[in-house]
């Protein structure tokens, strides 16, 4: 049982360029959830899916797009990298809305 | 809009002493409370959870209470050990299809 499982690990990217933060989970879940967590702050959700087919802002979605591709992946899409989204990117799943599980996260720094 | 507050945002115990950290929820609807660890640089991870219709749970040295009728709850940890230091979120949420609402974290400080 992997989990929750994110890639890539690390990334640099230069402002304007565009990427996809890939997160899937094993557990059969049915809710995912991409948070971001600046330096010393606390986590801030971006974008969340309830259910397969489904998918609601959070507290900062701009500048950023998900896709539910099926039950066991949810991605995030940064379309045009700006420096202000140099931050770690968690990606979690919960079931029932309950217990929340972590990925290892995403480190991107935007130049 | 739903709001949970948690105090304080820095909390330095002397090893082995207790530790309390507080957060004050604003839903009323809300029932499910989950309290996370993260340790530098890792994942957050749940460490205890309650639900409204429980005033207390306990899991060895840490306990969380409840009190609905103010509205918010806490994180007890006794015996404070070194692996304790950590940040810590208190969350709450009204349950299936609904987010978790975070606190802004507690950074705790175990002194030798």
């Amino acid at each position: 049982n992997a989990g929750v499982t994110q890639t890539p690990k690390f990334q640099v990217l230069k402002t304007g360029q565009s990427m996809t933060l890939q997160c899937a989970q094993d557990m059969n879940h049915n809710s995912m959830y991409w948070y971001r967590q600046d330096p010393g702050m606390g986590l801030r959700l971006i974008y969340y899916s309830a259910s397969e087919g489904t998918t609601d802002k959070g507290e900062v979605p701009n500048g950023y797009n998900v896709s539910r591709l099926n039950k066991r992946e949810f991605s995030l899409r940064l379309e045009s990298a700006a420096p202000s989204q140099t931050s770690v990117y968690f990606c979690a799943s919960s079931e029932a809305g309950l217990e929340q599980y972590f990925g290892p996260g995403t480190r991107l720094t935007v130049t | 809009g739903e709001n949970v507050e948690q105090h304080p945002s820095t909390l330095s115990v002397q090893e082995g002493d207790s530790a309390v950290i507080k957060c004050t929820y604003s839903d009323s609807a809300s029932n499910y409370f989950p309290w996370y660890k993260q340790e530098l640089g890792k994942r957050p991870q749940l460490i205890i959870d309650i639900r409204s219709n429980v005033g207390e749970k306990k899991d060895q040295r840490i306990a969380v209470t409840l009190n609905k009728t103010a509205k918010h709850f806490s994180l007890h940890i006794t015996e404070t050990q070194p692996e304790d230091s950590a940040v810590y979120f208190c969350a709450a949420s009204k349950g299936s299809n609904y987010q978790l609402i975070w606190g802004a974290g507690t950074k705790l400080i175990i002194k030798p």
